[in-house]
């Protein structure tokens, strides 16, 4: 049964502290994407990378937010320092990344970062 | 600048009836797409898709319309059940983005025994 994976699913912090959420993509799938969810803005696109390699992280708090993937079973998503205003939904998406037709992706569970 | 819209947050609906949820783009280049939905405490999960040389696409109880020259979609639910409620999101892509998709706010649809 294929399906991302995403650690931890829930995560309370105290602002400044350092929060590092992971993902697994689905195996054999080239492209790895990060989400937010807020009410305000739906599923805003953060960062993604295909083979990756990072295509476009324009969506992401440079200062205090990167992602990497180390390799192509995990891809990192890291707040540094966390502020209150990072509560949020993060997902982890992964998909066959078609330069053309259908860009079905495949959701992870969601990790839930509340920073107080 | 929000290029796919969902001006809706929520909709009801009594069970058996239609459900329509509307969305609007304004980029002119995006040649795919998709609605999901999401449950309470899961990722969002792929419902069903269309192409932008095509103006209609069924899968069963889904319907999605693609109006291209006013920019819009709709997804017809019928009839609706209790297990549709949830969060519909529209999505967008464009040709050589890489498989990236652009989403709207969502819709909380709440179908009503």
């Amino acid at each position: 049964d294929a399906r991302v994976t995403q650690t931890p699913r829930d995560k309370v912090t105290e602002m400044g502290q350092e929060v590092t959420m992971r993902c697994q993509p689905i195996l054999g799938h080239n492209t790895v994407f990060w989400y937010r969810q807020t009410m305000m803005q739906g599923l805003e696109l953060l960062a993604y990378f295909r083979n990756r390699a990072p295509l476009d992280d324009s969506g992401m708090p440079k200062d205090r937010f990167s992602a990497e993937m180390p390799d192509a079973t995990l891809a990192t998503l890291k707040i540094q320092p966390s502020e209150p205003r990072d509560s949020a939904v993060y997902f982890c998406a992964s998909g066959l990344g078609n330069w053309g037709g259908s860009n079905e992706q495949f959701f992870g569970p969601g990790t839930r970062l509340t920073v107080l | 600048d929000q290029q796919v819209k969902q001006n809706s947050p929520s909709l009801s609906v009594q069970e058996g009836r239609i459900s329509i949820l509307n969305c609007d783009y304004t980029n002119s280049m995006f040649d795919y797409f998709l609605w999901y939905k999401k449950y309470p405490a899961e990722g969002p999960t792929f419902l069903i898709s269309i192409s932008s040389i095509k103006d209609k696409n069924e899968d069963g109880r889904f319907t999605v319309f693609l109006n291209k020259s006013a920019k819009h979609l709709s997804l017809h639910i019928v009839p609706s059940q209790p297990g549709d409620s949830a969060v519909y999101f529209c999505a967008a892509s464009e040709h050589n983005q890489g498989g990236k998709l652009i989403f709207g706010q969502g819709t909380e649809l709440s179908v009503k025994p």
